[in-house]
Order: C-alpha cells, then sequence, then structure tokens
C-alpha cells in the first residue's frame, strides 16, 4: 500500500496561472516532506520542504500547505512559468537516515 | 555546489550479467542512497548507507546488493541482471544535519 500518494499524473496550466499539485500521506510519524523537481534525463532537484509542526512553508513563487487532520499537502506555484514544466514528487522524510519515500509523481505543463 | 556523479548515463546489458553502478559524491556526505524511479511509481529506495561499510535494506532490495568501502562512493550490484531490472537508477547523498537528498543524473539501465 502506498504511503505517499499523488493522484494527479498530469496537470495543464496556463502560463502566469496558479499551478496546484496535491499528495496525501498515510503515515502520521514523520518529520518533514519534502517536493522535487525533475527534468527529463536528469536527476530531482529538490524544491521546497515542510517540517510537520507547521502548516505552511514559502520561498519565492512556491508555497507548500500542510493539513495534518486531512494527511494531504499541497504546493502552490504563482505564477506558473513554462520552465516550471517538470515532473513533480513529494517525499515524505523517515527514518535514521532520513530516508525518502515518494509519490509517483505529477507531470506539470505550464502552456504559454 | 554539490555533486553526485553516476558512472553511466546509459547501460545495456544481458540477462544473467552482474552489473555495477558506481556514484561519487563529492560533499563529504554520511548517508548515500540507491533508487529506481519506474513510470506510474515514482522512485523507490532499494539501499542505503549512513556510514562506510554500513548498508540497510530500503523498500525494494530484492536482486540487489550494495558496497561502501570509501565514504564518497556507494556502489549498486545487480547480481544476476533480469529484464525487470530495466529502469532508471538514481543515486544520492545527504548530511546528518539536512533533510535533503542531492541526486545525480540517473543510469538509464536496460536488461535484454
Amino acid at each position: 500500500d502506498q504511503q505517499v500518494k499523488q493522484n494527479s499524473p498530469s496537470l495543464s496550466v496556463q502560463e502566469g496561472r496558479i499551478s496546484i499539485l496535491n499528495c496525501d500521506y498515510t503515515n502520521s510519524m514523520f518529520d518533514y516532506f519534502l517536493w522535487y523537481k525533475k527534468y527529463p534525463a536528469e536527476g530531482p532537484t529538490f524544491l521546497i520542504s515542510i517540517s510537520s509542526i507547521k502548516d505552511k512553508n514559502e520561498d519565492g513563487r512556491f508555497t507548500v500547505f500542510l493539513n495534518k487532520s486531512a494527511k494531504h499537502l499541497s504546493l502552490h506555484i504563482v505564477p506558473s512559468q513554462p520552465g516550471d514544466s517538470a515532473v513533480y514528487f513529494c517525499a515524505e522524510s523517515r527514518g535514521s537516515a532520513r530516508q525518502l519515500t515518494f509519490g509517483s509523481g505529477t507531470q506539470l505543463t505550464v502552456l504559454p | 555546489d554539490v555533486k553526485v556523479t553516476q558512472s553511466s548515463r546509459y547501460l545495456v546489458k544481458r540477462t544473467g550479467e552482474k552489473v555495477f553502478l558506481e556514484c561519487v559524491q563529492d560533499m563529504d556526505h554520511e548517508n548515500m542512497f540507491w533508487y529506481r524511479q519506474d513510470p506510474g511509481l515514482g522512485l523507490r529506495l532499494i539501499y542505503f548507507s549512513y556510514d562506510v561499510k554500513m548498508k540497510e535494506k530500503g523498500d525494494i532490495p530484492e536482486g540487489y546488493s550494495v558496497s561502501r568501502e570509501k565514504k564518497e562512493r556507494f556502489s549498486l550490484i545487480l547480481e544476476s541482471a533480469s529484464t525487470n531490472q530495466t529502469s532508471m537508477y538514481l543515486c544520492a547523498s545527504s548530511s546528518v544535519q539536512g533533510y535533503e537528498q542531492y541526486f545525480g543524473p540517473g543510469t538509464r539501465l536496460t536488461v535484454t
């Protein structure tokens, strides 16, 4: 059973509009959630994280919201740009080495 | 800048061959990880290491082994490659102080 779920395989958004990527989780005992962005033929790159004790974290155009009661987090990108087109993964940090459990990813396409 | 390098970008091997995938990081990180990425499944953790000569199984260790003889180098070994091990393999590293993992560019392995 998947512990971290991204139920939308793809999302298309117009340039300048808001992109909202969603992630659900089952394990209540975690330290951090992280979002990674991945371009084809490259490794994932870290985007933003959120601690289990917070409900929001913001970094420039990127904001992550955490709703612990619903076991749900979301990544907001405002405004969306064509260069944001990539696969986005949410990941739960757990364990002694802070190993990551990833969702299946969402392909974001930002249309010019 | 953290750099994680992987020995090959593309690799083609035959069923039954022993395969070595090498990963090197230059940031003196204690933790190193091997993931595989498959469509619709995200990244899944194969093995990780939190110190030289120390290793732990991840979520899908079957058919794989690892070696960490030096702090900067972490090797993934496919003892007898099979077609279901055709995948993108990603190496990552992290420090004990942080949650962020830094990824290499990946090795696309095809087993025929």
